[in-house]
């Protein structure tokens, strides 16, 4: 079944340390974004790629990184300069294509949690 | 920039009866798209309908529709005979039409519904 993984489900992080989330997609879409959300609130981006080995900042990308070498994934790293990074992590992709097969398919999310 | 609106933080219907949740957005666009997703306590994202900018007809999904107002930059979604399944968060959403490194999709804060038995 074509769909987007996201792994690990729940994370821990230890002050200082960097962590990476994965986003696994087989759904042959060329664009990919990761949304931060905190509770009770909506999603913020952080990070979006249109195309493999380019990728552009949200609004809220300091603190964090990606990389985009395969189509397929688009993975975030959490780095230690990111104050707050407790919270929900999203990924999705889209297709760059328009009219039809417009709309994002996303990821079950990653829960982080700095401890 | 792009951005979406939603000023309804928290929404209450009862069971089977109607409710609209608001949506505004400012674009300078003409082409986009516009959808509604649905968040349930499990975090899933889940599409509830869509609808393209260059279409006058509203989008319907069975008990979902859409009120799409574009002079007035206004999509507002309706859900008919509401049941509890329908408790969740929703979030609209915009996308521009145009591709490039600015084809990125944006959301609004969200609206809470509670669906009373």
């Amino acid at each position: 079944d074509g769909g987007i993984t996201q792994s690990p489900k729940y994370l821990f992080r230890k002050e200082g340390q960097n962590v990476t989330l994965s986003c696994e997609q087989n759904l042959n879409h060329d664009a990919m974004y990761w949304y931060r959300q905190d509770p009770g609130q909506g999603l913020r981006l952080i990070y979006y790629s249109q195309i493999v080995n380019d990728f552009q900042k949200g609004d809220i990308a300091e603190g964090y990184s990606v990389s985009r070498e395969k189509k397929e994934s688009f993975p975030l790293t959490v780095t230690s300069a990111q104050k707050n990074p407790t919270a929900f992590y999203l990924c999705a992709s889209s297709s760059r294509r328009t009219g039809t097969d417009t709309e994002a398919f996303f990821g079950q999310g990653t829960r982080l949690t700095v401890v | 920039a792009q951005t979406v609106t939603q000023s309804q933080p928290e929404m209450s219907v009862q069971e089977a009866e109607t409710v609209t949740l608001s949506c505004t957005y400012d674009t300078s666009e003409s082409d986009y798209y516009l959808f509604w997703y649905k968040q349930p306590p499990s975090r899933q994202m889940i599409l509830v309908i869509r609808q393209e900018a260059y279409k006058q007809q509203n989008a319907t999904e069975n008990r979902f529709s859409v009120n799409f107002q574009k002079a007035a930059k206004s999509f507002s979604l309706k859900i008919s005979d509401s049941q509890l399944g329908d408790a969740a968060m929703y979030f609209c959403a915009y996308r521009s039409a145009h591709g490039g490194a600015t084809n990125k999709l944006i959301f609004g804060t969200g609206t809470l519904l509670a669906v009373q038995p």
